[in-house]
């Protein structure tokens, strides 16, 4: 099993541009999760959802748009990139209280 | 609002030397977990604790609950350099949904 994967790993975005974060799971977990994590902190969690077509806010969501179509899937949007949204994104999966993450897609908009 | 905090924020020690790392709240928390984060990865769940006062060990790794279920510790016996890493706690109020710590970041040098 692949667990969570994201793509890409690595982006530059300038300022103003639109992006889209993939992230799917093969876990078959209807929960899955969307986090930034910026230098020195921990993980803050901008959407969630706990199954296909149920999305809901976290701690972070301005500027971020989620959708869930299918079980697998789980795409991150930013419509217009800011230098405030250099972060680390993680996507997760979760069944059970137990969360499985991704690698991570790191981010820089200049 | 960091409703987790953790200590100390970094800690660079010597191969064999015992530590602790805290995790502290104002909340009360139905369960916590410990995450462990290398570098270029997302991160990996080490161990959940339910009940107050519990204590779970993971080889040279001691976790505990408080009584309260406001705190949680991690001590590591006899560190070793393959121990490095962002170390998180996060707590659940009894759903899928984890609050995060600010993240202790450990060096353990040969």
């Amino acid at each position: 099993n692949a667990g969570v994967t994201q793509t890409p790993k690595f982006r530059i975005l300038k300022i103003g541009q639109s992006m889209t974060l993939q992230c799917t799971q093969d876990m078959n977990h209807n929960y899955m999760y969307w986090y930034r994590q910026d230098p020195g902190m921990g993980l803050k969690l901008i959407y969630y959802s706990v199954g296909a077509g149920i999305t809901d806010k976290g701690e972070v969501p301005n500027g971020y748009n989620v959708s869930r179509s299918t079980t697998e899937d789980f795409p991150l949007r930013l419509e217009l990139a800011a230098p405030s949204q250099t972060s680390v994104y993680f996507c997760a999966s979760s069944y059970s209280y137990t969360q499985h993450f991704g690698d991570g897609t790191r981010l820089s908009i200049l | 609002t960091q409703l987790l905090e953790q200590s100390p924020q970094f800690l660079s020690i010597q191969e064999g030397e015992n530590l602790t790392v805290y995790c502290n709240s104002s909340s009360v928390f139905s369960s916590l977990q410990w995450y462990r984060q290398e570098p270029g990865e997302g991160p990996v769940l080490l161990v959940t604790v339910v009940t107050g006062g519990e204590v779970k060990k993971l080889k040279r790794l001691t976790f505990q609950f408080g009584d309260a279920r406001k705190d949680s510790s991690l001590h590591i016996t006899a560190a070793q350099p393959g121990d490095t890493g962002l170390y998180l706690c996060a707590g659940s109020y009894n759903t899928d949904k984890l609050i995060f710590g600010t993240g202790t970041r450990l060096q353990v040098f040969p």
